[in-house]
């Protein structure tokens, strides 16, 4: 079993959706919790992270952190043709300082978004 | 900032033959990682170097892959000989370390490589 699970997709989705993405995880040291997106033949960028339990919201972007059921998830709200990429979640155990944050990552979901 | 630069972007090999992916990371990061990504397996680290110096090489498939960072500007990664299933993206990543707590790694465009 990966330490990481991401449906793959694909997902397709109308302008303006609301686009729900997730991952779960069996590593219950995972303590960063990081969505990266990723265009097309270009590298992955960080759109957002959170520490711990909770919401963070950025704009159109919210992630949610549920460590008690080891589960994480991405909303984009009112979504536009620019956000289609692949979205991959990526987990740390440590960070910071001296030492390093190894991160493992999902498999990568594929979205769509049409206008 | 010119970002993670990778050479080449693309390439295109026969089996057997030697391949060297090469990088240089943002400046003042000490910290480099490669990535491998298929399909199949999703991204996976290969190996990591901080401060240059080889930290977790777990992630290398075989004694075939190695990779090195003379310095802080500059890696390689080196496959010798290569093998169709290499075939993949390979992205190099470099972060600074004590940066609000979480280091935010910045890959490069990735180089394409294809093993025929």
């Amino acid at each position: 079993q990966k330490e990481v699970e991401q449906d793959p997709g694909p997902l397709s989705v109308p302008e303006g959706a609301i686009v729900s993405l997730n991952c779960t995880y069996s590593n219950s040291a995972f303590q960063y919790f990081m969505w990266y997106r990723q265009y097309s033949r270009k590298g992955p960028e960080l759109l957002m992270y959170t520490y711990s339990s909770g919401n963070k919201e950025d704009g159109r972007f919210t992630a949610q952190v549920d460590k008690s059921s080891k589960y994480i998830s991405l909303f984009i709200r009112d979504s536009q043709p620019s956000d289609s990429a692949t979205y991959l979640c990526a987990m740390s155990a440590r960070a910071g300082g001296t030492s390093y944050g190894k991160l493992t990552f999902g498999q990568g979901t594929i979205l769509t978004v049409h206008p | 900032d010119a970002g993670v630069i990778q050479s080449p972007r693309h390439e295109v090999t026969e089996m057997g033959q030697e391949v060297t992916l090469r990088c240089k990371p943002i400046s003042g990061h000490n910290s480099l990682f490669w990535y491998r990504q298929t399909m199949m397996r999703g991204l996976e680290l290969l190996i990591y170097f901080n401060n240059n110096v080889p930290i977790d090489d777990s992630g290398m498939p075989e004694d075939r892959f190695s990779a090195k960072m003379p310095n802080a500007s500059f890696s390689t990664l080196k496959i010798q000989p290569s093998e169709p299933r290499d075939s993949a993206v390979y992205f190099c990543a470099s972060s600074s370390s004590g940066l609000a707590g979480v280091e935010t790694q910045y890959f490069g465009p990735g180089t394409r490589l294809l093993v025929l």
